[in-house]
């Protein structure tokens, strides 16, 4: 079975400060991989979402950025956090050609403070 | 652009039916889906539908599609305590799975 994780479950960074947030994916390969936030409001945006090594879409400009080193890695970084990147931050995944569901891990609450 | 609205709060008593309604704008959308969120949690994909369809039952579960009006349900039968959560309505865009417009979600309040 799939599973995806994402570490760490919570994290209060001071700003100005980088980050990173990984995101991996077990039991299948090569899948679309997709960061989305949360933000206190409750509604969900996609930030960005790739569908394979070093291929990065970007939904929305911001501080933040993506990477994916390897099949079922996603990173996101920011090198100087601002107090407006505090939130919920999501991964998820989606099966490639069938590319009708997306399966979320448990994601990462950030405080930048 | 795309949008999708719901209401914020619901509240039913054990036993009852709940029914969580959403509307959307982009008649494009080829999957329509509810989404659970529990407490601090992330989100737990319930029920989707595919656009061509008008209604999909899936245990207490009935998901109905009106298309003209742009409008989706989520009814849930015989509704519990364990169903307090918020409730994600979402549309797919460019016909992927994994790239979604998210309502704001309805919190569903179940009292005993």
């Amino acid at each position: 079975s799939q599973t995806i994780h994402q570490w760490p479950a919570t994290l209060v960074q001071p700003v100005g400060s980088p980050l990173s947030l990984e995101c991996t994916v077990e039991g299948t390969s090569n899948p679309n991989l997709y960061w989305y936030r949360q933000a206190a409001g409750r509604g969900l945006q996609l930030l960005f979402y790739s569908v394979g090594i070093g291929q990065i879409s970007s939904e929305v400009p911001q501080n933040l950025s993506a990477s994916r080193p390897q099949d079922r890695q996603f990173i996101l970084s920011s090198k100087k956090l601002l107090l407006s990147d505090s939130g919920f931050y999501l991964c998820a995944w989606s099966r490639r050609p069938m590319n009708t569901e997306a399966f979320f891990g448990q994601g990462t609450r950030l405080t930048v403070v | 652009g795309e949008d999708v609205e719901q209401s914020l709060f619901l509240s039913v008593r054990e036993g009852d039916s709940s029914v969580i309604n959403c509307t959307y704008t982009d008649s494009s959308s080829t999957y329509l889906y509810w989404y659970k969120q529990e407490p601090g949690a992330g989100l737990q994909l319930l029920t989707y539908i595919f656009s061509n369809m008008d209604m999909k039952q899936d245990q207490r579960l009935t998901v109905l599609l009106n298309k003209k009006d742009k409008h989706l349900s989520l009814r849930i039968a015989d509704t519990q305590t364990g169903d307090s959560a918020i409730y994600f309505c979402a549309e797919s865009i460019d016909n992927q799975g994994g790239k979604l417009i998210f309502g704001q979600g309805t919190e569903l309040s179940v009292k005993p």
